[in-house]
């Protein structure tokens, strides 16, 4: 089965300073989608970044970008220029890719709470 | 992406009561999911809702106690039948597009205390 590790349970950042949440998976599929999810004390669910195994070249999405280490199974998500809206659990996911009878299942870990200071 | 209504957004039950989540999507889409998520917890999957046959459940969790119904394409309902205090928790709801889409919408959420 595969697992999702997130070892770091807090993290803390200064505004406009950048941090690294850490994420590692463990999975014998060749073809899978990771994900990074924010939730804010709203529990509302928002899609930050995904990234496609097969995929060479590592997700961007404005502030946020990942460092997808596939052979590593290591997929970190840094927030440059953080703001206090960025506070919140991020959690790390993995879906399997297409068929089998997991399919379309996420897979999350447990979570880190990022706190940003003004 | 896909809109999910999710009903009621919280609730306090007594023991022993049973509580139906509602779920309504606004456009149809291809899978739907039932998540349990204890406060500043991790999101643990209770069942796949299938539509028009019986919802495939993860270990631990059975369908007496977490009936699903997946009537169409756009709606689902999970029940919490029998309640105890250990049920105590957030339930949400996700759903999948597969085409168009990588990404998956989730509902705000039901926070359910049983007292």
């Amino acid at each position: 089965a595969q697992t999702v590790t997130q070892s770091q349970p807090e993290m803390s950042v200064q505004e406009a300073e950048t941090v690294t949440l850490s994420c590692t998976y463990d999975t014998s599929e060749s073809d899978y989608y990771l994900f990074w999810y924010k939730q804010p004390p709203s529990r509302q669910m928002i899609l930050v970044i995904r990234q496609e195994a097969y995929k060479q070249q590592n997700a961007t999405e404005n502030r946020f970008s990942v460092n997808f280490q596939k052979a590593a199974k290591s997929f970190s998500l840094k927030i440059s220029d953080s703001q206090l809206g960025d506070a919140a659990m991020y959690f790390c996911a993995y879906r399997r890719g297409a068929g089998g009878t997991s399919y379309g299942k996420l897979t999350f870990g447990q979570g880190t709470i990022l706190t940003v200071h003004p | 992406s896909a809109v999910i209504s999710q009903k009621p957004s919280r609730d306090i039950c007594q023991r022993g009561t049973s509580l139906t989540i509602q779920c309504q999507v606004d456009s149809q889409v291809t899978m739907m999911f039932w998540y349990r998520q204890q406060p500043g917890q991790s999101l643990t999957l209770i069942a796949t809702a299938n539509q028009g046959s019986e919802a495939t459940y993860e270990s631990g969790f059975v369908i007496d106690k977490f009936p699903i119904s997946r009537p169409n394409l756009t709606f689902s309902t999970l029940t919490v039948s029998n309640m105890s205090p250990e049920d105590s928790s957030i339930y949400l709801c996700s759903a999948y597009k597969s085409v168009g889409s990588y990404g998956y919408t989730f509902g705000s959420g039901t926070r359910l205390t049983v007292v």
